[in-house]
């Protein structure tokens, strides 16, 4: 049982690249979702997923597209980086009003 | 506006003592409150949850109270540790929608020997 899974850990980007950060999940958790945390700014959601094929926007979605087509996985996806995207990226799973369960992050730099 | 504020300062206390962190919101009805532990470079990890019709709760050396008239949560930590040194952020849900959870800040807590 690995939780939840995030790769990868680093990633350097150029202005203007896309990529795909991966989530992948073992507990059959229903809701996930994914989170930006910045210095002073706390977790800020991007997006949420309460099952497979149903996605939403969180409070800051611009520049962030996702989908969910399994229950496990949860990829998100920077269509064409900047460096205000610059951040350390979360996912997490979690039952109905319990426990999120978080990724170990993943740190984004874009130049 | 919604606003969740934790004291941004850091708390440093000696090594035995009651920790005390603060959670006070603002423009929310939230259905639960939780609190979780950080570490650097580390994702944040449930410690506790309280819902809304909950004064305490209670886990081993923590305890949370909600308090919905004032609007504020209260993490305590009795016989703090050096090992209990990390970054504890509140976190606020609400039901339907996917019980998306607002957090706060958080407050970094060193605890010294």
């Amino acid at each position: 049982n690995a939780g939840v899974t995030q790769t990868p850990k680093f990633q350097v980007l150029k202005t203007g690249q896309s990529m795909t950060l991966q989530c992948a999940q073992d507990m059959n958790h229903e809701y996930m979702s994914w989170y930006r945390q910045d210095p002073g700014m706390g977790l800020r959601l991007i997006h949420y997923s309460v099952g497979a094929g149903i996605t939403d926007q969180g409070e800051v979605p611009n520049g962030y597209n996702v989908s969910r087509s399994t229950t496990e996985d949860f990829p998100l996806r920077l269509l064409s980086a900047a460096p205000s995207q610059t951040s350390v990226y979360f996912c997490a799973s979690y039952l109905r009003a319990g426990e999120a369960f978080f990724g170990q992050g993943t740190r984004l730099t874009v130049v | 506006s919604q606003k969740i504020e934790q004291n941004s300062e850091a708390l440093n206390i000696q090594e035995g003592k009651t920790a005390t962190l603060t959670c006070n919101y603002t423009n929310y009805s939230p259905a639960y409150l939780q609190w979780y532990r950080q570490d650097p470079g580390r994702g944040p990890v449930f410690l506790l949850l309280i819902r809304e019709n909950e004064k305490e709760k209670r886990k081993e050396r923590l305890k949370v109270t909600f308090d919905t008239t004032l609007k504020q949560s209260l993490f305590h930590i009795t016989a703090s540790q050096p090992a209990d040194s990390a970054t504890y952020l509140c976190a606020l849900g609400v039901t339907g929608g996917g019980n998306k959870l607002t957090f706060g800040t958080g407050t970094q807590l060193k605890v010294e020997l």
